[in-house]
């Protein structure tokens, strides 16, 4: 199975900030990469789909990166709403695999 | 409105069994792998087990296989996911999704609101 490693698990940021979280694959996924977004007692939210597709509707500050085993989400500006957690999911082979997950917090 | 939509959830005792649904609607179910998501309190996101389009094809989680089936009505638009033998472990909210895994554009995109399984005696 393809293991998912992803960091930090929790950061601290203040608005207009640039935030960066990244995934690390066990093995090569080529671009099979989404990254999900979830707010307290939410439902989670897919911001990006193959690595660096942004999902229609979501603000351009948001941005996917990366290929083979190490992917990025970067939010160029944090923005007041975007105080989440964020998840990877690798989807290149059964079983698919979440990231543990990145808490944004002020 | 594309639209998914799960029941079933409850408070059950340990060593119980609960079947969840899920609904789909506004959208052609039959031409979807679909998925079963499940998040404990607190705790991130686990993929638990997936049928493709004609359940022909079906998928566990390694840690769940044996207690959990998986199954779907393509004439309902219905999924389902039979859990058996529920320990206090099982407790989440168990989301379905659709998305099959290859097809990158749409694979996780639709998530339904969730249902709450909550093992206690």
């Amino acid at each position: 199975d393809i293991q998912v490693t992803q960091s930090p698990s929790a950061l601290s940021a203040s608005v207009g900030d640039r935030v960066t979280i990244t995934c690390r694959a066990s093995q090569g996924i080529s671009n099979s990469v989404a990254w999900f977004q979830q707010k307290p007692g939410k439902v989670p939210k897919r911001l990006i789909y193959g690595a660096f597709n942004l999902q229609s509707g979501v603000p351009s500050r948001f941005s996917g990166s990366g290929s083979g085993t190490e992917f990025t989400l970067t939010i160029s500006s944090l923005q007041p709403e975007d105080f989440a957690t964020y998840y990877c999911l690798q989807h290149n082979s059964y079983p698919p695999a979440f990231g543990q997950g990145t808490k944004v917090e002020i | 409105e594309v639209q998914l939509v799960e029941s079933g959830g409850g408070l059950v005792k340990p060593g119980g069994s609960l079947r969840l649904s899920c609904a789909g609607s506004g959208f052609t179910f039959s031409d979807y792998t679909m998925t079963w998501v499940r998040q404990a309190p607190g705790m991130g996101l686990e993929w638990v087990s997936a049928i493709d389009k004609s359940s022909t094809y079906i998928y566990y989680a390694d840690s769940l296989r044996g207690r959990f089936t998986i199954s779907r009505d393509n004439a309902e638009n219905s999924l389902y996911l039979h859990i058996n033998n529920l320990s206090a472990e099982d407790t989440a909210v168990y989301y379905c999704a659709r998305g099959t895994l290859h097809e990158t554009a749409a694979y996780l995109d639709i998530w339904g609101q969730g249902t709450m399984v909550t093992v206690s005696s």
